[in-house]
């Protein structure tokens, strides 16, 4: 299984601001994915990021909120941008394993908005 | 719509045995996927599930009917660590993962 960090492990932003959540992972990857899970919920996918091209955005989630960048095969980021309190919420990214295609998390960053 | 049903809580006794079921209606299967995730931490695999039967590893096992879109997780010899939500998952005909609610599972002494 892949080892991924995440950085930030928590931030309490500002309302008006926003925040770079990077995502680093100790193997090539092809697919990276980034989800949202509010307390007591499960898990909502952002958008999935493939190196080399735009990232795929699930409904309900845009570009211009929630822009990711993906340079090469072990790194993204996911920016939360002009944050509201409704932003509040756990951020994770996650990778395919291999051959089966289960998910393996980051340890996620913990965000408040205030 | 694409859904997947699981029971929001349930409680069990140490070294007892437990059973969270997961119904599934979703276009298209490639796999069902069990997580465990301790409170404030990322979500960890637990098993996969592709063809109708028993898949046994240690103390947890996962048992899935297709037709019936339906799996369930079962916990053996339970311990407190194991205090804990579950998540089923199910990859769509798009290889896309569809996440339940979570189910979460409190051990008492």
């Amino acid at each position: 299984s892949a080892v991924i960090s995440q950085k930030p492990s928590r931030d309490i932003c500002q309302r008006g601001t926003s925040l770079t959540i990077q995502c680093q992972v100790d193997s090539q990857v092809t697919m990276m994915f980034w989800y949202r899970q509010q307390p007591g919920q499960s898990l909502t996918l952002i958008a999935t990021a493939n190196q080399g091209s735009e990232a795929t955005y699930e409904s309900g989630f845009v570009i211009d909120k929630f822009p990711i960048s993906r340079p090469n095969l072990t790194f993204s980021t996911l920016t939360v941008s002009n944050m509201s309190p409704e932003d509040s919420s756990i951020y994770l990214c996650s990778v395919d394993g291999q051959g089966r295609g289960e998910q393996y998390f980051g340890p996620g960053t913990r965000l408040t908005v205030t | 719509g694409q859904n997947i049903d699981q029971p929001t809580e349930m409680t069990a006794t140490e070294g007892a045995i437990v059973q969270i079921n997961c119904t599934y209606q979703t276009s298209g299967f490639n796999g069902l996927f069990w997580y465990q995730q301790h409170a404030g931490e990322a979500p960890t695999f637990l098993s996969y599930n592709v063809l109708d039967g028993l898949e046994e590893k240690g103390r947890f096992s996962s048992f899935l009917s297709r037709s019936k879109g339906y799996s369930y997780l079962l916990l053996k010899e339970l311990q407190m660590k194991d205090s804990a939500s579950y998540l089923c998952a199910v990859k769509d005909s798009n290889y896309q993962l569809i996440w339940g609610a979570g189910t979460k599972l409190i051990i008492k002494p």
